[in-house]
């Protein structure tokens, strides 16, 4: 069965600090890994996406992410975090089937402090 | 550039009565169109989709049915409105051709309270 879990539903750390937000995925096949993010009472919008190639992707305002295989993860991270960067944070898997089979994790709630 | 819009923003319904929520995608022809349920401080639950005007999949069954009358057009709709309709609802859309790797375009969504 394909899931993705999000094991930590809220993180807070303070403005400047460095993040990482994880993301763990189930399924067997070669999977296709997004990292969306949600500003309060907005729609979603993409931070980056895996499907091959480098095992550290890239994405919008800082975000990187890093696929492993082995340890079926796609953890999210920024080196040093801003107060706007305060959301909800959603890791998704793609399986066979593209967008009509997203598997969405349950969200990680991020609170930047000043 | 490419536009999505939904309506109306927010909605507050009596349990029982009717709903229709829409949503228009502009500068985009023959997109991949999606609705999406989201229960309040909850993740993304997937409700229909559709790649071609006229055709429209089912992934839950929520009492809710949708149609897709024009290519750019998106209909979500029920005729008796459920306490648990309350939430979220969230249009998308997406390139055709089904790849894997496609990212979805999310509209700002509608807030549905249900009393």
């Amino acid at each position: 069965a394909q899931s993705v879990t999000q094991p930590d539903a809220r993180v807070t750390v303070s403005e400047g600090a460095s993040l990482q937000l994880r993301c763990k995925y189930s399924y067997s096949g070669t999977p296709y890994l997004f990292w969306y993010v949600q500003y309060p009472r907005q729609g979603l919008q993409l931070l980056l996406k895996y499907y091959s190639g480098d095992p550290v992707v890239q994405g919008v305002n800082g975000f990187e992410a890093e696929f492993s295989k082995s340890n079926s993860s796609f953890h999210l991270r920024k080196a040093s975090v801003h107060w706007s960067d305060s959301a909800v944070y959603f890791c998704v898997l793609s399986a066979q089937g593209g967008s009509a089979k997203l598997i969405f994790g349950e969200g990680t709630k991020l609170t930047v402090s000043s | 550039a490419q536009t999505i819009h939904q309506w109306p923003v927010a909605e507050i319904k009596a349990v029982g009565s009717p709903l229709s929520l829409g949503c228009t995608i502009k500068g985009k022809s023959s997109p991949n169109l999606y609705w999406y349920w989201q229960a309040t401080g909850g993740t993304l639950q997937q409700l229909f989709y559709s790649i071609t005007v006229g055709q429209v999949e089912s992934v839950v069954q929520l009492n809710l049915s949708a149609s897709r009358p024009k290519d750019d057009q998106f209909i979500l709709s029920t005729e008796k409105l459920l306490l648990s309709h309350s939430g979220f609802y969230l249009c998308a859309w997406s390139l055709t051709g089904g790849s894997s790797a496609e990212t979805l375009y999310f509209g700002s969504g509608t807030r549905l309270t249900v009393l």
